[in-house]
């Protein structure tokens, strides 16, 4: 069964908006939870990932939150461009050796 | 810096046909993971290598996939034969010696059975 659920599938937000999505795990044994950014025709690209001992990271314009009790995390998009319209995926990972486990995806859109 | 490799990027296949995707991972990369993504649906998990070795098979579907890497450089993945459910994008992805959370995705292969 899935083990990361993702949600929404797809986002349309005007320039300068936060897109936000959200994902939810049931595994308490996961403990690295990265975000994936995806254009067509390219693979995956880490973007930003965090660790359940911190509840926020920032990098640039990028936040994840995470909240440990619920088993729920989320990635924030501050002041949203059209460059960022691509697939995001978040996942979870509770294996030393980097198996990930992933959600859907949604697709996000940025209009100008 | 080259990246993740993979080729073909499409593949286009009748059912029961044999497909053989290859994938070659960043230069001096140990690990080396295999993924796939059905239409819609989450990046699944299929295999995981260190060097030439199979460290984690769990997310191989069945017998009809079977994945290589020998001398530790370039993978395969062979499917055979092709089955309707076999479509999706599949996904290669590397990363260094001992470091396992940050890994490098190739473009993928884009495999429709017909």
């Amino acid at each position: 069964q899935q083990q990361v659920k993702q949600s929404p599938q797809s986002l349309i937000v005007q320039k300068g908006g936060i897109p936000i999505i959200n994902c939810a795990y049931e595994n308490t044994a996961f403990d690295y939870f990265p975000w994936y950014q995806q254009f067509p025709g390219k693979g995956p690209a880490l973007l930003i990932a965090i660790r359940p001992d911190v509840s926020e990271k920032k990098e640039g314009r990028f936040t994840i939150s995470f909240n440990k009790s619920a088993k729920q995390f989320s990635l924030h998009i501050m002041d949203s461009q059209p460059g960022d319209s691509a697939t995001y995926f978040c996942a979870a990972s509770m294996d030393s050796w980097g198996k990930l486990q992933f959600g859907a995806g949604t697709q996000v859109v940025v209009t100008p | 810096e080259a990246g993740v490799t993979q080729f073909p990027s499409h593949s286009v296949i009748e059912k029961g046909q044999t497909v053989t995707l290859r994938c070659d991972p960043i230069s001096g990369h140990d690990n080396l993971y295999w993924y796939r993504r059905v239409m819609g649906k989450e990046i699944k998990f299929l295999l995981h290598f260190v060097k030439e070795s199979k460290q984690d098979e769990s997310g191989m579907p069945n017998n009809r996939f079977l994945a290589e890497r020998t001398g530790g450089t370039y993978s395969t993945l062979k499917v055979q034969p092709a089955e309707l459910e076999d479509s999706g994008v599949y996904f290669c992805a590397s990363s260094p010696p001992f470091s396992y959370n940050e890994q490098f995705f190739g473009p993928g292969t884009r495999l429709t059975v017909l």
